[in-house]
């Protein structure tokens, strides 16, 4: 029942910019793209979350593209502290969120 | 920043005795969720709360399982008879719109 489908595991250097795709072919137009992550075993981390338009935080980036059929969440300098499994998750505004594997970052000294 | 507190971090029950995991949403959310996450496996979504009662729940959360919200701040989720496959991570989050803040977990261990 996976709306998402992400690579099982990434690595990245450290001071790099983390790219993470996300393919989420099925999506409504009432859906929005979530990102989570989970640093060993803590509660799971909101990111950012989309609708259609790119967004930023202080966190990362989000970069939907326009058929919304996939996305990539974009940590632009990565740190050791950002190993983790991130989580991209489809979901109707107040509907529950379903956790799929992700994908697990390492990031490399 | 405000947090979602949960306690006790750690909690190793018997098999078969009731245990009460209690979490402290953040103020001002509305809804409020309880996770599970069995060591090596995907978080799961176990009931979720709102309006003082149970909006929705997973098919995991069978009649062993209870929540409550006592006090208008506590939110506990009550195992009747624990059985050793409950033995897991569980996490409460709450949301009042489009992010839910989760806990740091309570670690139970059935023994």
């Amino acid at each position: 029942d996976a709306k998402t489908t992400q690579p099982p595991s990434m690595d990245c250097a450290e001071g790099r910019a983390a790219n993470l795709p996300c393919n989420h072919s099925t999506i409504s137009g009432n859906e929005y793209v979530y990102w989570y992550r989970q640093i060993h075993s803590q509660g799971p981390q909101y990111i950012i979350h989309g609708l259609k338009n790119n967004e930023t935080n202080e966190m990362a980036s989000l970069i939907i593209t326009e058929d919304r059929k996939s996305s990539t969440l974009i940590l632009p300098h990565a740190t050791l502290r950002d190993t983790a499994v991130y989580y991209c998750i489809v979901r109707v505004r107040d509907d529950k969120i379903i956790f799929g594997k992700g994908t697990r970052l390492h990031i490399l000294p | 920043e405000p947090e979602v507190t949960q306690t006790p971090s750690h909690q190793v029950t018997q098999m078969g005795q009731e245990v009460i995991l209690r979490c402290v949403p953040i103020s001002n959310h509305l809804y409020f969720y309880w996770y599970r996450q069995i060591l090596g496996q995907k978080v799961e979504f176990l009931v979720s709360f709102y309006n003082n009662e149970i909006s929705e729940k997973s098919e995991i959360f069978d009649d062993q399982f209870s929540v409550e919200r006592p006090d208008g701040s506590n939110f506990t989720l009550k195992i009747r008879s624990t059985k050793l496959e409950d033995s897991a991570m569980y996490f409460c989050a709450s949301s009042r719109d489009y992010g839910y803040t989760f806990g740091s977990g309570t670690r139970l261990t059935v023994v």
